[in-house]
């Protein structure tokens, strides 16, 4: 079965510093890997997606990165955090099955910047 | 941008019918209809799809109308464990790989 697994599952930082935070996936290969955002009271909003090692789409301009160095691993990154970027960050993989469109996510990030 | 439109909020007594609606005016022809719940601080889970005809599983009940620009998600029997914010999306699926926006759903609080 696919696991999705992602850490740590809750950080707090200052302002200005760096961020990175780790999504890996099993049981799969070559998934299509997402980053969300949801702000408090907030919807979804998709941050990145990858189809596959070396390939990223940003959806929106901020200040944050992410990357994909290994087929099931995507991580996001940031050089100095803004208050803003407080939120629920959840990692997700889809696939095909058969014409379905099948999205997992995994447990989230839970992150505060002070 | 998403692609649909649903109520902010919706309340509904425990052990009725949820009946949660959902516009997507501009579907296109090869697109699904999905719909996801996330319980506060949880990942969003998978509840069900559909194309054009009436789908049910073990979860809840979809009706997409006659001209799909709209569906209703139904739980049939609401209970306090399904108060959560329920998203209803649109995908279509071509060259293996599709991108899934997410709208900012209903929040369904069920009322003992």
């Amino acid at each position: 079965s696919q696991t999705i697994h992602q850490w740590p599952a809750t950080l707090v930082q200052p302002v200005g510093s760096p961020l990175s935070l780790e999504c890996t996936v099993e049981g799969t290969s070559n998934p299509n890997l997402y980053w969300y955002r949801q702000a408090a009271g907030r919807g979804l909003q998709l941050l990145f997606y990858s189809v596959g090692i070396g390939q990223i789409s940003s959806e929106v301009p901020q200040n944050l990165s992410a990357s994909r160095p290994q087929d099931r691993q995507f991580i996001l990154s940031s050089k100095k955090l803004l208050l803003s970027d407080s939120g629920f960050y959840l990692c997700a993989w889809n696939r095909l099955a058969g014409l379905r469109l099948e999205q997992f996510f995994g447990p989230g990030t839970r992150l505060t910047v002070l | 941008d998403a692609k649909t439109t649903q109520p902010p909020s919706m309340d509904c007594a425990e052990g009725r019918a949820a009946n949660l609606p959902c516009n997507h005016s501009t579907i296109s022809g090869n697109e699904y209809v999905y719909w996801y719940r996330q319980i506060h601080s949880q990942g969003p889970q998978y509840i069900i799809h559909g194309l054009k005809n009436n789908e049910t599983n073990e979860m809840a009940s979809l009706i997409i109308t006659e001209d799909r620009k709209s569906s209703t998600l139904i739980l049939p029997h609401a209970t306090l464990r399904d108060t959560a914010v329920y998203y209803c999306i649109v995908s279509s699926v071509s060259g293996g790989y599709q991108k899934v926006t997410f709208g900012t759903g209903t929040k369904l609080q069920v009322i003992p």
